[in-house]
């Protein structure tokens, strides 16, 4: 059974970094093909992709968040992370994890963060 | 950017056909994906590369996609179809996932 576990702080500070951890069960990203990508989504918004990682260590990001986001993974934990710096409030989100094969066929249950002094 | 377009909102009533229109230059030379984001849960892949359907998807959620206009058919609507749906294709010139900005579907 393939699952994704979404893990991190729920509230953020200002200015400060974010890091989330994904928790990937069923499945490794060390087979090829396969990519882990990370979504939010504002309050009552839309989708929102930030970062993609794939098996070969390839990585993709957001152009407008380019330069705030890293996206790395621990293959032998199974785990993936996305570092946001200098966060907002209008970061405030759910964030979600998933894996892409064909589109993101799974998703993990996301997490919210909020961000607020 | 790619940009893709939704209408906000499509309204249709219990058994008949709902169709969830997303817009982009040229989309038919693209693979297209749809996603199903129910209140509160996260979204799920319903159909993949235009038209295939993941395990467990019913039949009833289809696919099409030509020209400018990509389309999710979903037919014999239910009340437990009542959702957000979000289309998604790879922007080949950025390299990067592009979604669109969402569909509610509201089942009368």
């Amino acid at each position: 059974q393939i699952t994704l576990k979404e893990s991190g702080p729920t509230l953020v500070k200002p200015t400060q970094t974010l890091t989330l951890t994904c928790t990937l069960s069923g499945f490794s990203l060390s087979t090829p093909g396969v990519g882990v990508g990370w979504i939010r989504q504002p309050p009552g918004k839309a989708l929102e992709w930030l970062a993609l990682i794939y098996w070969d260590d390839g990585k993709y990001y957001s152009p407008s968040l380019k330069s705030r986001l890293t996206v790395t993974k621990d293959t032998s934990k199974n785990q993936v992370f996305l570092t946001m710096t200098n966060v907002d409030p209008v970061d405030t989100a759910t964030y979600f994890c998933a894996k892409k094969t064909h589109g993101f066929d799974y998703w993990g249950q996301g997490t919210l963060v909020t961000v607020s002094s | 950017s790619y940009v893709l377009t939704q209408p906000p909102s499509v309204s249709v009533a219990p058994g008949q056909t709902a169709r969830v229109t997303c817009g982009g230059n040229k989309i038919g030379s693209r693979s297209v994906h749809w996603y199903q984001q129910k209140a509160g849960q996260a979204p799920v892949l319903v159909v993949y590369e235009d038209s295939d359907r993941p395990s467990g998807i019913p039949e009833r959620f289809s696919g099409s996609n030509s020209g400018n206009t990509a389309t999710l058919t979903i037919s014999r609507v239910e009340a437990g179809d009542e959702a957000d749906y979000y289309c998604q294709v790879w922007d080949n010139i950025n390299d990067h996932p592009v979604f669109g900005g969402g569909t509610q579907l509201t089942v009368l």
